[in-house]
């Protein structure tokens, strides 16, 4: 199994400002992932972060509105840039150990924006 | 890409009985299905998942069925009890290679004691 860790677990920040989570996991694995849970929702796939590369964004996310890193297989962050109301969500880590296993994820950062 | 529907939303049952939910899915190269339970103010955790190479699985008050001709999927939870009170997510994906599961919109499971 992985444990991954996140922080912070939770900040309020103003509009327009940014912040940056991190993920670190305890182990090697091969693919980490951004997710978003808006209240109440379901989990959507904001990029999946790639080692020493460009994230690779889904549709509705940006680089510039969301710059991620991972330049190593145990560390990741995520950036909420130019942040507005809107962005106040759950921001999730998630790890995969091995392509088609287990997703294991973060506890969680809980972002609002006043 | 692949596209997750699952229902109900709210599942309300007294405890004891049996709570199903059920999801579909459109890509039928998907091979791997897990299912995630999520606590208030919790990470989700696989609670069970199935492969596409089997038709149920079982782990103690928990089973997973899947029907690969009709592309659904169901997980069964018997002898409910307050502590499952939980939100549940079906996903599916590809294994192998790019893992991107796609999740469900999640099941609200209440058991009243």
């Amino acid at each position: 199994s992985a444990v991954i860790s996140q922080k912070p677990s939770r900040d309020i920040c103003q509009r327009g400002t940014s912040l940056t989570i991190q993920c670190q996991v305890d182990s090697q694995v091969t693919m980490m992932f951004w997710y978003r849970q808006q209240p109440g929702q379901s989990l959507t796939l904001i990029a999946t972060a790639n080692q020493g590369s460009e994230a690779t964004y889904e549709s509705g996310f940006v680089i510039d509105k969301f710059p991620i890193s991972r330049p190593n297989l145990t560390f990741s962050t995520l950036t909420v840039s130019n942040m507005s109301p809107e962005d106040s969500s759950i921001y999730l880590c998630s790890a995969v150990q091995r392509s088609g296993g287990e997703l294991f994820f973060g506890e969680g950062s809980r972002l609002t924006v006043l | 890409g692949e596209n997750v529907e699952q229902h109900p939303s709210t599942l309300s049952v007294q405890e004891g009985d049996s709570a199903v939910i059920k999801c579909t899915y459109s890509d039928s190269a998907s091979n791997y299905f897990p299912w995630y339970k999520q606590e208030l103010g919790k990470r989700p955790q696989l609670i069970i998942d199935i492969r596409s190479n089997v038709g149920e699985k079982k782990d103690q008050r928990i089973a997973v069925t899947l029907n690969k001709t009709a592309k659904h999927f169901s997980l069964h939870i018997t002898e409910t009890q307050p502590e499952d009170s939980a939100v549940y997510f079906c996903a599916a994906n590809l294994s192998g290679g790019s893992y991107i599961p796609t999740f469900g919109r999640g099941t609200s499971l209440i058991v009243h004691p």
